[in-house]
């Protein structure tokens, strides 16, 4: 079991340009959740999704931010127009139906530098 | 209101020596759960605590919950320079998603061989 997958490890973008965050669950992983990681920072709740379906965007910027778990293959967050201050790192963990009583399962992040 | 304020910051010890990471939160909650960071990676989970708790071990890991102070103890026994790390405990909310978990800033601990 490889454990959740994120990729790429490191990300350079220019401000203006789209950043595309994947992530893999585990496998019979069907609940997948965004952190974000601000330097000095906690980790900040940004989305939970299922497959196909958007559970809870509320810790998501409302501007440029989107995520989606689609039926085949990782789940995508997109940064458009990306600024300085989306320097982050960002997590993604994943879980079976009805984990939240057990811990979740963490990838080990992409670190995103906007230049 | 933050939840899940760890204390101290950082804390430096000597091999051998035992660690203990405080954790204080506002608001009611379903769970308590504890997460280890090295420096770069990601979050690996330590040990889970319920409500109804108070008191949870796992190898060299022993938590405390105290709900009426709203407050939670990670102790770490016979520490190596391994479990150099931070330290992040991480709360839902009593009545609410119980999936979205809200971290403090963490503990940095250093484990000097």
């Amino acid at each position: 079991n490889a454990g959740v997958m994120q990729n790429p490890r490191h990300l350079v973008r220019r401000r203006g340009q789209e950043a595309r965050l994947r992530c893999s669950p585990m496998k019979g992983h069907s609940h997948v959740y965004w952190y974000r990681q601000l330097p000095e920072e906690g980790l900040k709740f940004m989305v939970y999704l299922q497959k196909e379906n958007i559970i809870d965007e509320s810790g998501m910027p409302k501007e440029r931010f989107s995520a989606e778990f689609p039926k085949e293959g990782p789940s995508i967050l997109r940064i458009q127009q990306v600024v300085r201050g989306d320097s982050a790192a960002y997590f993604c963990a994943s879980s079976p139906a009805g984990a939240a009583n057990y811990g979740y399962t963490f990838g080990s992040g992409t670190r995103l530098t906007v230049v | 209101s933050q939840q899940g304020e760890e204390d101290p910051q950082a804390l430096s010890i000597q091999e051998g020596e035992n660690a203990t990471m405080n954790c204080s939160y506002k608001t009611s909650i379903n769970n308590l759960q504890w997460y280890r960071q090295n420096s770069g990676r990601g979050l690996v989970h330590l040990i889970l605590i319920r409500s109804n708790e108070r008191e949870k071990h796992s190898g060299r890991l022993r938590v405390t919950l105290d709900t009426s102070k709203k407050s939670s103890s990670l102790l770490i026994t016979a520490s190596r320079a391994a479990d150099t790390a931070s330290y992040f405990c991480a709360t839902d909310s009593a009545g609410g998603s119980n999936y979205k978990l809200t971290f403090g800033k963490g503990t940095l601990l250093t484990v000097n061989p």
